[in-house]
């Protein structure tokens, strides 16, 4: 059974930092597309960042390009997202997702982990 | 970037009945390579996002055959044949024909 597991959100004051992870099982890690995707209490869903099967190739959306670094542990069965200068427009439930590229989709989520961003 | 809008945004509708959700998006979202890269996601109450359908109208492992989705070009829809209390949540919309993939703003379904 495929398992994204995510976790590391909490409250940070702007400015600061934070390191989210996604822990996967369940299917072959390296071979996938992953993506991060974020979405707003009570808005909608948009993509943050995205990485390739080996790590060598990443992309991230213009809100937060220059602070957010996406990476993976092929290893540790294991996504991050590292996120510095958190701005109170961060303020979301992140989710990380797995790439079903044949249908340029999402096929499976986690559960996702809310971050804060406040004084 | 592509703009999905979804409409109705809010849906009451009666146990057993019918409903319907519309997609239009501001490109065509058929590919150079002949498939429509056009999704549906519902998410239940407090629970992440589970895609129903890909591909504009196939359904995932383990979608009831209630939900069905089809359309063309720029005009998209996702249809549940008889509603039940499990459906109740935010339908989302999703094209993945161009980058970025982008998302329509959700309808929300309710039990009126």
């Amino acid at each position: 059974e495929v398992q994204l597991v995510d976790s590391g959100g909490g409250l940070v004051q702007p400015g600061g930092s934070l390191r989210l992870s996604c822990a996967a099982s369940g299917f072959t890690f390296s071979n996938y597309w992953m993506f991060w995707v974020r979405q707003v209490p009570g808005e909608g869903l948009v993509w943050v960042s995205v990485i390739n099967p080996d790590g060598s190739a990443t992309g991230h959306a213009d809100s937060v390009k220059g602070r957010f670094s996406i990476s993976r542990d092929n290893a540790k069965n294991t996504l991050y997202l590292q996120m510095n200068s958190l701005r109170a427009e961060d303020t979301a439930v992140y989710y990380c997702a797995r790439d079903d590229t044949h249908a340029q989709t999402f096929d499976y989520w986690g559960q996702g982990t809310l971050v804060t961003v406040s004084s | 970037d592509v703009v999905m809008t979804q409409s109705p945004l809010s849906l009451p509708v009666t146990l057993g009945q019918p409903a319907s959700i519309s997609c239009r998006s501001s490109q065509s979202l058929v590919h150079s390579d002949g498939n429509t890269y056009l999704n549906w996601f519902q998410q239940r109450p407090g629970q992440s996002p589970r895609r129903l359908i890909y591909k504009v109208s196939n359904r995932d492992s383990g979608v009831p055959d209630r939900f069905s989705g089809s359309g063309s070009g720029t005009d998209f829809t996702l249809k549940i044949s008889r509603v039940e209390a499990e459906d109740v949540g935010i339908y989302y919309c999703m094209q993945g024909t161009h980058w970025p993939r982008t998302f329509g703003q959700g309808t929300r379904v309710e039990i009126k």
